[in-house]
């Protein structure tokens, strides 16, 4: 089936710190691959997007490359800021059907000064 | 940009008793919304796909008569817990998919934590 794993949190940082989150996929066919960010007290924000291999989305310094070899989507940037502090889903988009979204479990993070 | 409501934020009820939670969407139409629950530390999952017009599409498992959706008109679609057990205590979260861009994309909710005692 269809399912996404992406690494656990919370992730602690210390500001201007590298940021990677890890997310791995399963998925039949070729799904469109997400990154979402959910602010405290807010609802989801599409943060980046890659519809096929090797595409890379970018957004607010934060970068993932859609790996097809690895079913990768990794969340990168290069230097966190105390206002990224949030919580990171990474979801694909299974487009036989009803276009569903599916959604890894979410990773907290948290940016210290 | 594409802004969805949702109402109310939090609600507390008691249990055997049905409570309705509204997903607007503010400045766009939108003839599909989805309906996600979230358990604490868990992922979103899709409960259901509200189709403006007619039925919605619930997901293995979901129990229709439990969860009753309502999509009347191109903005808005309602949830109705209907004799509410603690069990469905969660956070549930909607999204609507813009009608005219032609795109998949989903925009959310800022959710609805339900409580029921």
């Amino acid at each position: 089936g269809n399912s996404v794993t992406q690494m656990e949190g919370p992730v602690t940082l210390s500001e201007e710190a590298f940021l990677t989150i890890n997310c791995t996929y399963t998925a039949t066919g070729y799904p469109s691959l997400f990154w979402y960010v959910q602010y405290p007290g807010e609802g989801l924000q599409l943060l980046l997007k890659a519809t096929k291999a090797d595409d890379k989305g970018s957004n607010k310094g934060f970068e993932a490359t859609y790996r097809k070899e690895t079913t990768s989507f990794h969340l990168e940037k290069g230097s966190v800021q105390v206002s990224d502090s949030a919580v990171y889903f990474c979801a694909l988009l299974f487009s036989g059907g009803y276009n569903k979204l599916i959604f890894g479990a979410g990773t907290r993070l948290a940016v210290h000064p | 940009g594409a802004v969805v409501s949702q109402h109310p934020s939090r609600v507390i009820c008691k249990s055997g008793t049905s409570v309705k939670i509204e997903c607007r969407s503010l400045d766009f139409q939108a003839t599909t919304m989805f309906w996600y629950r979230q358990f604490p530390k868990q992922s979103l999952m899709l409960m259901a796909t509200s189709n403006e017009g007619s039925k919605a599409t619930y997901e293995q498992g979901v129990e229709k008569d439990k969860f009753l959706i309502n999509h009347a008109s191109l903005t808005l679609s309602t949830l109705t817990v209907t004799s509410a057990h603690p069990e469905d205590s969660s956070f549930y979260i909607c999204s609507a998919r813009d009608s005219s861009s032609g795109s998949n994309e989903q925009f959310f909710g800022p959710g609805t934590r339900l409580t029921v005692l």
